[in-house]
């Protein structure tokens, strides 16, 4: 079991540009979630999919987007990167109330 | 809605000296609630979580926590720290519905000292 990986690990872009965070989980889990960490604040939840097929805004959705591809894969794009969106990004899922697994997390730094 | 507040942003301990982390929360209704640690570098793992069972929960690498509800309190316990436990705390509560969300405190970054 891989549990959840992302990819890639690190990135940097330019002001502007675009990219895609890939998330995958082989525990056949229901729910996918994208959060964002920053200094000082914990982590912040951008997206969610509660289910294959349903996604929801989070506290922090503003300058993303997201994708359920399937019940595997949860990809978070980026279309236009700014500054302020220079962060650490977690992927996490769950089957139930009680846990949360985390991907090892993506470093992006937009110049 | 609910939310965790930590109190201490920083707590600095010697070796072999009790650990003491501070959470509170704010909850309508009967929350559940954990702690999760992340050493640097590292994504996050799940320390213990209560979920309304026993209120003295027991995690992994002897941490535990006590849910005081008259008092809104889940503080993180360790009888003596060891330089391993040096990391980041989240206290986290879960809310209810088709997807668990969770709300993250601010963290606290534990430091142990020789």
């Amino acid at each position: 079991n891989a549990g959840v990986t992302q990819t890639p690990k690190f990135q940097v872009l330019k002001t502007g540009q675009s990219m895609t965070l890939q998330c995958a989980q082989d525990m056949n889990h229901n729910s996918m979630y994208w959060y964002r960490q920053d200094p000082g604040m914990g982590l912040r939840l951008i997206y969610y999919s509660a289910s294959e097929g349903t996604t929801d805004k989070g506290e922090v959705p503003n300058g993303y987007n997201v994708s359920r591809l399937n019940k595997r894969e949860f990809s978070l794009r980026l279309e236009s990167a700014a500054p302020s969106q220079t962060s650490v990004y977690f992927c996490a899922s769950t089957d139930s109330p009680l846990e949360q697994y985390f991907g090892p997390g993506t470093r992006l730094t937009v110049t | 809605a609910q939310s965790v507040t930590q109190l201490d942003s920083h707590v600095s301990v010697s070796e072999g000296t009790p650990v003491l982390l501070r959470c509170n929360y704010s909850s309508s209704y009967s929350p559940s609630l954990f702690w999760y640690v992340q050493h640097p570098n590292k994504g996050l793992q799940l320390l213990l979580k209560y979920t309304s069972a026993a209120t003295l929960v027991k995690g992994i690498n002897g941490f535990e926590a006590e849910f005081k509800k008259s008092e809104t309190s889940f503080h993180l316990t360790k009888p003596s720290a060891h330089m391993s436990d040096a990391a980041e705390y989240f206290c986290v509560v879960s809310s209810f519905g088709p997807a668990s969300k969770l709300t993250f405190g601010t963290g606290t970054r534990l430091q142990v000292t020789l």
